[in-house]
């Protein structure tokens, strides 16, 4: 079974900070991709990245993925209270598994 | 823009009740997936389907089945719901294997 881990589970900060959430594993993964989940809704796709070391920008944040295509940060610039909610990482494997296979998430606020 | 929808946002059932939660999906997508969700647990699935009248197992099938007798359409059936049941449970859609799009959610409380 694989699994990601994400790190770290809670986060509070203030506006304006920067911030970085991980999603680490010690299986290779074909692609990988990011959701956020506000309350009472279902995640939504913000990215996938497909390549090691590829980075992509959407606009205040950054998504990176490991070399290894093992790992993958994502990080908030200047964040605002709009940024608030639940970050999960989906790691995707063509081979085996077909399925996606997700990290327990990271829980952010940004406090006004 | 993809569109999935879920029968009801929320449920209440009792013990030992059978359960149908629908999902329907308005872009043609041939996958479809039901998943729940714990706090500290992530999402996990429990089955999908790549085609009508197709299903596989998840990582957690027990206790629940499915159906898809339409592209569109995939019920997750719970036979004899029981209090560890209680969850939030998210259906998805897609074209590509990965990446998948949700519906908003339906958190039922069996009491």
């Amino acid at each position: 079974t694989q699994l990601l881990e994400q790190s770290p589970q809670f986060l509070s900060i203030q506006e304006g900070e920067n911030l970085t959430v991980y999603c680490n594993s010690s299986s290779v993964f074909s692609s990988l991709q990011w959701y956020r989940q506000e309350p009472g809704e279902g995640p939504v796709l913000l990215v996938t990245v497909v390549t090691g070391g590829e980075v992509k920008k959407l606009k205040r944040l950054t998504f990176q993925f490991g070399d290894a295509r093992k790992d993958s940060s994502l990080h908030i610039t200047a964040a605002q209270p709009g940024d608030t909610g639940l970050y999960l990482c989906a790691g995707f494997d063509s081979g085996s598994a077909r399925q996606l296979t997700f990290g327990s998430g990271t829980q952010l606020t940004v406090l006004p | 823009d993809v569109k999935v929808t879920q029968s009801s946002r929320y449920l209440v059932k009792r013990t030992g009740e059978k359960v149908f939660l629908e999902c329907v999906q308005d872009m043609d997508h041939e996958n479809m997936f039901w998943y729940r969700q714990d706090p500290g647990l992530g999402l996990r699935l429990i089955y999908f389907s790549y085609d009508v009248k197709m299903k596989e197992k998840g990582d957690i099938p027990e206790g629940y089945s499915v159906s898809r007798e339409k592209k569109e359409r995939f019920s997750l059936i719970l036979e004899s719901a029981s209090t560890n049941q209680t969850s939030m449970y998210l259906c998805a859609s897609s074209l590509q294997q990965y990446e998948q799009f949700f519906g908003p959610g339906t958190r039922l409380t069996v009491l």
